[in-house]
């Protein structure tokens, strides 16, 4: 079955811009979680979504957000977008059970000017 | 900081050689997950094992758990030039299954 897909892969904003990722979940697989890697403070959890529901979050500003929908795919949000929000950003879906892998996408290289 | 760390940070051998690398993290885990990453593309998952397992196998690799000591290891063993990447340990923590806390990673490069 297919795995996740994420889009876009690459993006380029500018500072103070807002910026939109969409991450598609292996089918059947309701959670979906996000991640920000950086070369200095490595991989770090953003949030996590099961039916529709923000389940788990990190600590990051309120400028990030993000959303499921009624098909599992999922969204976030960064506004206000400043330079050292540029990253590598990770989605993985699990399925809900407790032990269960998490699989992730390719990843959105998102780069602010 | 809650994240795990792994050691080496990086690690260069030659191909057929077996390669090994170390996490620790702080507090307890439902499990702990192993993966690869190449060249700051997607993680792929290698393997998971769980709190109440010691090791557990998967081909070439072979992973410890030793929850007494909050750490763990994996080995890859006859190793290849494709298996250059960075890797990285996650845990899972009771009540957050779906929140992996990530190692800081150890890069292995295996020189043909």
């Amino acid at each position: 079955k297919a795995g996740v897909t994420q889009t876009p892969r690459y993006l380029i904003k500018t500072r103070g811009q807002q910026v939109t990722l969409s991450c598609s979940p292996i089918s059947g697989h309701r959670s979906v979680s996000w991640y920000q890697q950086t070369p200095g403070q490595g991989l770090q959890f953003l949030f996590e979504y099961f039916s529709e529901t923000q389940r788990n979050k990190g600590n990051f500003p309120g400028r990030f957000s993000g959303r499921q929908f009624s098909n599992s795919r999922s969204e976030m949000n960064v506004s206000t977008l400043e330079l050292g929000d540029s990253a590598l950003y990770l989605c993985a879906s699990s399925a809900n059970r407790v032990d269960t892998e998490a699989f992730f996408g390719q990843g959105t290289r998102l780069t602010v000017v | 900081s809650q994240q795990g760390e792994e050691d080496p940070q990086a690690l260069s051998i030659q191909e057929g050689e077996n390669a090994t690398m170390n996490c620790s993290y702080k507090t307890s885990i439902n499990n702990l997950q192993w993966y690869r990453q190449n060249s700051g593309r997607g993680l792929v998952h290698l393997i998971l094992i769980r709190s109440n397992e010691r090791e557990k196998h998967s081909g070439r690799l072979r992973v410890t758990l030793d929850t007494s000591k909050k750490s763990s290891s994996l080995l890859i063993t006859a190793s290849r030039a494709a298996d250059t990447a960075s890797y990285f340990c996650a845990t899972a923590y009771r009540g957050a299954t779906n929140k992996l806390i990530f190692g800081t990673g150890t890069l292995l490069a295996v020189q043909p």
